[in-house]
C-alpha cells in the first residue's frame, strides 16, 4: 500500500488559516486521497476526499498537486474546534479499507 | 438519526475472561469495520466485512473473532481477554465503494484488561 508523510504537529492562530501538508510519493493513478480529523476522546471524522482535481465541501479545502505526489488539506479559518489529529490517507481503487498513519497533531491558539 | 452506535462505551475485564463488543448502524451501509487504537497511534484494522454473513482479516486480527447476522450489526469477541488487548476499539461502517466512499465511526469502545 502507498504510504503517507505528514508532519508530527502543526500549530495555527484561531481564525487564521492552516494548510496542512501530505506527501504520498509512491501513489497509484487509482489511488483516492482522503483526509479524516479526530477530536480528543472522539472516533475519526470523514473530512474530504479527492482523486485529481481539487476538491471543496462545507468543512475544508482539498489541493492535490499535478503530479499527485502531494496535497494539501486547507481549513479557511481555524477554530479552537479544529484542534485535532489529521489523517492523510490513502485508499486503493480495489477496496474501501483505510490505513491509518500517525497523523498531524493541529494545534489551535487562541 | 443515530449513526454508528458502540456498546458498551468502557469495560474493565480481567485476564482470561471473554466479552462482545456490539457495533449497530442505521445508514443501511454494506461495509462494516473493526479497528483499534492505542495510545499515541493511528487505527489499525481487525476484521471487517463486506457484507450480511461475510467477514475478513484485517491487519491485527488475532484473538479477535467477528460475526455479521445481520446487516445492521457487526461483532467483536475476545475469547480470552489478555493485557496486550487494552485498546480503544472504533466500529466504522460504509457504502461498498472503490476507495472513493468515506467511513463513518462510532465514538469507541475504552476496554481495560487487568
Amino acid at each position: 500500500d502507498a504510504k503517507t508523510t505528514q508532519p508530527n504537529s502543526m500549530e495555527s492562530n484561531e481564525e487564521e488559516p492552516v494548510h496542512l501538508p501530505c506527501n504520498h510519493s509512491t501513489i497509484s493513478g487509482t489511488d483516492y486521497i482522503h483526509w479524516y480529523r479526530q477530536l480528543p476522546s472522539q472516533g475519526p471524522e470523514y473530512v474530504i476526499h479527492g482523486l485529481t482535481s481539487n476538491v471543496n465541501n462545507r468543512m475544508a479545502s482539498l489541493a492535490i498537486a499535478e503530479d499527485r505526489k502531494s496535497s494539501t488539506l486547507i481549513l479557511h479559518r481555524a477554530t479552537l474546534r479544529d484542534a485535532a489529529v489529521y489523517y492523510c490517507i490513502l485508499t486503493p481503487n480495489a477496496g474501501n479499507m483505510l490505513t491509518f498513519g500517525g497523523g498531524t497533531r493541529l494545534m489551535v491558539k487562541p | 438519526n443515530a449513526g454508528v452506535t458502540q456498546t458498551p462505551k468502557f469495560r474493565v475485564l480481567k485476564t482470561g475472561q471473554s466479552m462482545t463488543l456490539l457495533c449497530a448502524q442505521d445508514m443501511n451501509h454494506e461495509y462494516m469495520y473493526w479497528y483499534r487504537q492505542d495510545p499515541g497511534m493511528g487505527l489499525r484494522l481487525i476484521h471487517y466485512s463486506v457484507g450480511e454473513g461475510t467477514t475478513a482479516k484485517g491487519e491485527v486480527p488475532d484473538g479477535y473473532n467477528v460475526s455479521r447476522l445481520k446487516k445492521q450489526n457487526f461483532l467483536l469477541g475476545l475469547e480470552s481477554a489478555a493485557p496486550s488487548q487494552t485498546s480503544v476499539y472504533f466500529c466504522a461502517s460504509s457504502y461498498p465503494g472503490r476507495g472513493n466512499q468515506p467511513q463513518h465511526f462510532g465514538d469507541g469502545t475504552r476496554l481495560s484488561i487487568l
